[in-house]
């Protein structure tokens, strides 16, 4: 009962932009949309979330669309470790707790 | 600051035994989360705790189950174990607020056989 949906896999070329498009039209107004990476069977990394506004950090940006029905990751230079499955998450909150609902991810390959 | 600690990494058990498993979340940290993952249902969650108290829990059965310490370490056990149940276990760590994130450990690899 994944609450997103994004494309199962996409390629880019090393040093380019990474844009990962992510689907999340049932989301609620106080509902946070989180973006994690899984490294190969590693624990999923946390990169960034936010709620309306869009978000940078170290990592990436964050561009969410003004109805919230969808949000776009941009990993502005692409390296070969960033192949990875990223997912895309809509925090389901209850009081101060929350718990992730993870869907299928999208598998990016970085090539050189 | 340490980060999330899981263990043991890697555990073999047969069918029928009982296993648990033990997280260690980021010092400061009150909320707890276990998630299942395996390559046909993906990254489901089990049940998440916070200050000893289980707050959500997910489709599983009554042989799952967990716990949190006054320090916050978590256990979970499953009882009973079937093949199905062989897969990575993640545990993670968050301060509890509801727009803070949650760090990851790495998992235990439980198999089955």
């Amino acid at each position: 009962d994944a609450k997103t949906t994004q494309p199962p896999s996409m390629d880019c070329a090393e040093g380019r932009a990474a844009n990962l498009p992510c689907n999340h039209s049932t989301i609620s107004g106080n509902e946070y949309v989180y973006w994690y990476r899984q490294i190969h069977s590693q624990g999923p990394q946390y990169i960034i979330h936010g709620l309306k506004n869009n978000e940078t950090n170290e990592m990436a940006s964050l561009i969410i669309t003004e109805d919230r029905k969808s949000s776009t990751l941009i990993l502005p230079h692409a390296t070969l470790r960033d192949t990875a499955v990223y997912y895309c998450i809509v925090r389901v909150t209850s009081g101060n707790t929350g718990k992730l609902i993870f869907g299928q991810g999208t598998t990016l390959q970085v090539k050189p | 600051k340490a980060g999330v600690t899981q263990t043991p990494r890697y555990l073999i058990k047969t069918r029928g035994q009982q296993v648990t498993l033990s997280c260690s979340p980021i010092s400061g940290h009150r909320s707890v989360s276990w998630y299942q993952q395996t390559p046909g249902q993906g990254l489901q969650f089990l049940f998440e705790y916070f200050s000893e108290t289980q707050r959500n829990k997910g489709n599983f059965p009554g042989r799952f189950s967990g716990r949190q310490f006054s320090n916050s370490r978590s256990e979970m056990n499953v009882s009973t174990l079937e093949l199905g149940d062989s897969a990575l276990y993640l545990c993670a760590s968050s301060a509890g607020q509801r727009n803070t994130e949650a760090f990851f450990g790495q998992g235990t690899r439980l198999t089955v056989v």
